[in-house]
Order: structure tokens, then C-alpha cells, then sequence
């Protein structure tokens, strides 16, 4: 089944204490995000990676590293977490088309609620 | 700088009533817009994209180049429509508007 897996899917953590949500897809899809979803500010982008070894940052970036080592993962690590991290987060995948530009549509994971106490 | 607006945070209505979510966008070029739904305790999924020119669930959107917008219409609103909707622009990125919650009431 073609899907995007998010692990863990619910963690509660400490200030500071370092954690890593990884994100795989069996789609072979190039392009790769990270997103945040708040009540009232909608979905905001951290990090993406339109392929392999090609990471860019998003509108809110601060506070997250991303790598992109193989194809199909994509992990947020969040090196000392605050509080103001506490959110639910959301992987996608999506084909990207080079000669367009263009991101696809975008597949999504379960998400990850995050909780830094 | 692409971006996109969704106006409304909240939007609620009674069940078979029309419903329009509305959504803005500045692009510099022809734009390519995407709807994405994610209903109760349910990943987000996409609804329609405006190449396409189809109507999934009975919602439309047509991209209007002169007011820069891409609403999405219902003609007559279902309960099971309640859900949380955002309006996208890919780019080589994707840019959602901050998203609309739609509740039909019955």
C-alpha cells in the first residue's frame, strides 16, 4: 500500500531533551515536507527537500534540522525542544516535477502530536 | 511572494444550503491550486485540483485569473462535508492557506 508513515505518533517530552520524528514513503517520491498544524494558523511549513541531499528551509524553521539521506526518509529532529514546539506535526511525499517547478499532490502521514513539557 | 489567503476561519452553515470557502492567491504566473480536506481525526487528503475541472464530492472550484481566487462551492451542504479545508499553491514548495473549518449543521 502506497503510504507515508510518521513514527512516533504521539510523544510527550522535556525541555531540551533531544527527539528525532521520522517520516518514510514507499513512493518513490522525490518531494519531501515537513508541516506544523496549530489551531488558527493553519498548516506552516518547516523544512522541504525536492530530492535527496536537497533540503531548504520553510516559513518556520526555527528550532528543526532535517536531512535527506535516502529517497524515501525524511526525519525532523528537534535538537532542544521548547514548549512553544508543542504541536501536532505532519510528513508528505509528492512527485516533483523538475521541468515544471512544481510539487504534485501531496500524500500526508497520520501525524505526530508532539507535547514538550 | 506566492501566497495564500483563506479569509475565513470558521465557517458554519445548515445542511443543504450552498456553501463557498473562499481562497486567494498572488502568484507571479499561471497558477496551479489545490483544495485539501481533512476530516475528524482523519489525514489530509486532496479534494480537487483546478486542471483537473472535476467535481469530487459534489464541490467545484474554478480559478478566476481577474480576481486572483479559487473558491470552492457547494451547492448544497452535507453534514459529512464538516471538516477542515485548505486552499494550496504548489510552487517548488507547497503553500497552504491558513485553512477554513467548515461545520454543517443539521
Amino acid at each position: 500500500e502506497a503510504q507515508v508513515t510518521q513514527n512516533p505518533r504521539y510523544l510527550i517530552t522535556v525541555t531540551g531533551k533531544k527527539l528525532t520524528v521520522t517520516c518514510s514513503q514507499n513512493m518513490n517520491h522525490e518531494y519531501m515536507s515537513w508541516y506544523r498544524q496549530d489551531p488558527g494558523l493553519g498548516l506552516r511549513q518547516i523544512y522541504y527537500s525536492m530530492n535527496v541531499e536537497v533540503t531548504d528551509k520553510g516559513d518556520v524553521p526555527e528550532g528543526y534540522k532535517v536531512s535527506r539521506k535516502e529517497k524515501r526518509n525524511f526525519p525532523l529532529i528537534l535538537e532542544s525542544p521548547s514548549p512553544n514546539q508543542t504541536s501536532l506535526y505532519f510528513c508528505a511525499s509528492s512527485h516533483y516535477g523538475s521541468g515544471t517547478g512544481r510539487t504534485g499532490e501531496l500524500f500526508f502521514g497520520e501525524g505526530s502530536r508532539l507535547t514538550v513539557l | 511572494a506566492q501566497r495564500v489567503t483563506q479569509p475565513e476561519k470558521l465557517l458554519s452553515v445548515f445542511k443543504g444550503a450552498p456553501v463557498e470557502l473562499k481562497c486567494n492567491y498572488s502568484y507571479s504566473g499561471s497558477p496551479e491550486l489545490f483544495w485539501y480536506v481533512q476530516y475528524s481525526r482523519q489525514r489530509l487528503q486532496l479534494l480537487l485540483r483546478h486542471i483537473s475541472r472535476e467535481s469530487i464530492k459534489g464541490f467545484t472550484a474554478d480559478l478566476n485569473k481577474g480576481e486572483t481566487s479559487f473558491h470552492l462551492k457547494k451547492p448544497f451542504a452535507q453534514e459529512e462535508d464538516s471538516a477542515m479545508y485548505y486552499c494550496a499553491l504548489p510552487n517548488n514548495d507547497m503553500r497552504f492557506g491558513a485553512g477554513t473549518r467548515l461545520t454543517v449543521k443539521p
